[in-house]
């Protein structure tokens, strides 16, 4: 089962800023949190991760809680290309044998104009 | 070419035949995953491998078979395949530590009539 939680679908306007949040209570101290995006029926694509600061790239910036229970991408300035499905996993530090990467059914972003 | 790359892109077989979808990674990811991805859902994983030889089911692994007999390669193969096993699928590499990005092929569309 993913170890995450995120609302099945949003909606933001063009220009505005779209905050995608996700749960993942039962994170550990040594998992990261990624985040991917799905455009159309292409191959997943990496966005940010973090472990326990917040992060921020040419993408997106990525809000962890104090506690680490929860995340939220932010996509500063949606365009229409942002429509995507987008997926929050929490991963390993260091991968074992057993460790699955399973991804839950994600947050489906449509940007308006 | 470097990179993850799925063979074939698009394949289209009849119900009972055997399928080989194909997956070859030039980083010598010791992690590699095969998901599959139905229309409107998210992505279920079938099989991983924590290195050669090292295979392991996911979530939803009836049907499939796996092997991993060098690093770069990690076929999945379709035994007798069925029209429930119409998919897109993906095949995904990962080093095994460190802040490294899960990274996903093109995907291969199989449709079974």
């Amino acid at each position: 089962d993913a170890k995450t939680t995120q609302p099945p679908s949003m909606d933001c306007a063009e220009g505005r800023a779209a905050n995608l949040p996700c749960n993942h209570s039962t994170i550990s101290g040594n998992e990261y949190v990624y985040w991917y995006r799905q455009i159309h029926s292409q191959g997943p694509q990496y966005i940010i991760h973090g472990l326990k600061n917040n992060e921020t790239n040419e993408m997106a910036s990525l809000i962890i809680t104090e506690d680490r229970k929860s995340s939220t991408l932010i996509l500063p300035h949606a365009t229409l290309r942002d429509t995507a499905v987008y997926y929050c996993i929490v991963r390993p530090i260091y991968m074992e044998y057993g460790n699955k990467l399973v991804f839950g059914a994600g947050t489906i972003l449509r940007v308006k104009s | 070419d470097a990179g993850i790359t799925q063979s074939p892109r698009y394949k289209i077989t009849e119900t009972g035949r055997q399928v080989t979808l194909m997956c070859h990674q030039t980083w010598s990811h010791s992690y590699m995953f095969w998901y599959r991805q139905d229309l409107g859902h998210g992505l279920r994983l079938i099989y991983y491998s924590a290195a050669a030889d090292i295979t392991d089911k996911g979530e939803v692994p009836d049907g499939y078979v796996v092997s991993r007999s060098k690093t770069e390669n990690f076929p999945l193969t379709l035994e007798s395949a069925t029209r429930s096993q119409t998919s897109v699928y993906f095949c995904a590499s990962i080093r095994g530590s460190g802040a490294n990005v899960l990274t996903f092929g093109a995907g291969s569309r199989l449709t079974v009539l």
